[in-house]
């Protein structure tokens, strides 16, 4: 694989079960992001690892849940879904020099009924 | 606070310029950076600025001008395919983006 891999691809899910996004990259990027993307909004940041081992809350952490057990693995958790999780989750990564830019995966569309 | 401002949507002609803005507020702004994003898809990166100036990568070129809080992206001799939406994202002191709604650009023939 070259780049950021996601699955599953698109999910329906009912309110109340547990869910976990899958993100691989194969980059060696240190740093992993991920974002939710709603209609009208710019992305907003769910959780973010600057290096294996590390995590960050981002500006929509409520409901999430993250771990970076190695450099290319980041998978985003919701424990409990509810509807208001309904969304284009994307994850993305980036190396810590120069211009840092962000690389996305292509992206989860997740639908809790 | 943070934020990022960019018109919502806009039209042009298949062959010509067009300029789309962008203005920023953002706590110890270290980058501004533009991506593409085609229905359906993932951001792909189009651009960045650190410094004040124009920066020009093909048919594409990308202005900021930091005391002002203001970027634009322009595209040049449009094609059908550039219909797609633009997202403009500051960098903060954290290393942190901020993201633009993204402006829906629409090609016409």
């Amino acid at each position: 694989i070259a780049g950021i891999t996601q699955a599953p691809t698109s999910q329906i899910l009912a309110a109340g079960r547990r869910m976990t996004l899958r993100c691989t990259q194969d980059m060696r990027h240190n740093a992993m992001y991920w974002y939710r993307q709603d209609l009208g909004l710019g992305l907003r940041l769910i959780h973010y690892s600057n290096t294996a081992g590390t995590t960050g809350k981002g500006e929509v952490p409520d409901g999430y849940s993250v771990s970076r057990a190695n450099t290319d693995d980041f998978p985003l958790t919701l424990a409990s879904a509810v509807p208001s999780q309904t969304s284009v989750y994307f994850c993305a990564s980036s190396g810590l020099a120069g211009s840092n830019t962000q690389y996305f995966g292509p992206g989860t569309r997740l639908t809790v009924l | 606070g943070q934020n990022i401002d960019q018109p919502t949507e806009m039209t042009a002609t298949e062959g010509a310029i067009v300029q789309i803005n962008c203005t920023y507020q953002t706590s110890g702004f270290n980058g501004l950076f533009w991506y593409q994003q085609h229905a359906g898809e993932a951001p792909t990166f189009l651009s960045y600025n650190v410094l004040d100036g124009l920066e020009e990568k093909g048919r594409f070129s990308s202005f900021l001008s930091r005391s002002k809080g203001y970027s634009y992206l322009l595209l040049k001799e449009l094609q059908m395919k550039d219909s797609a939406s633009y997202l403009c994202a500051s960098r903060d002191s954290n290393y942190q983006l901020i993201w633009g709604a993204g402006t829906k650009l629409i090609i016409k023939p």
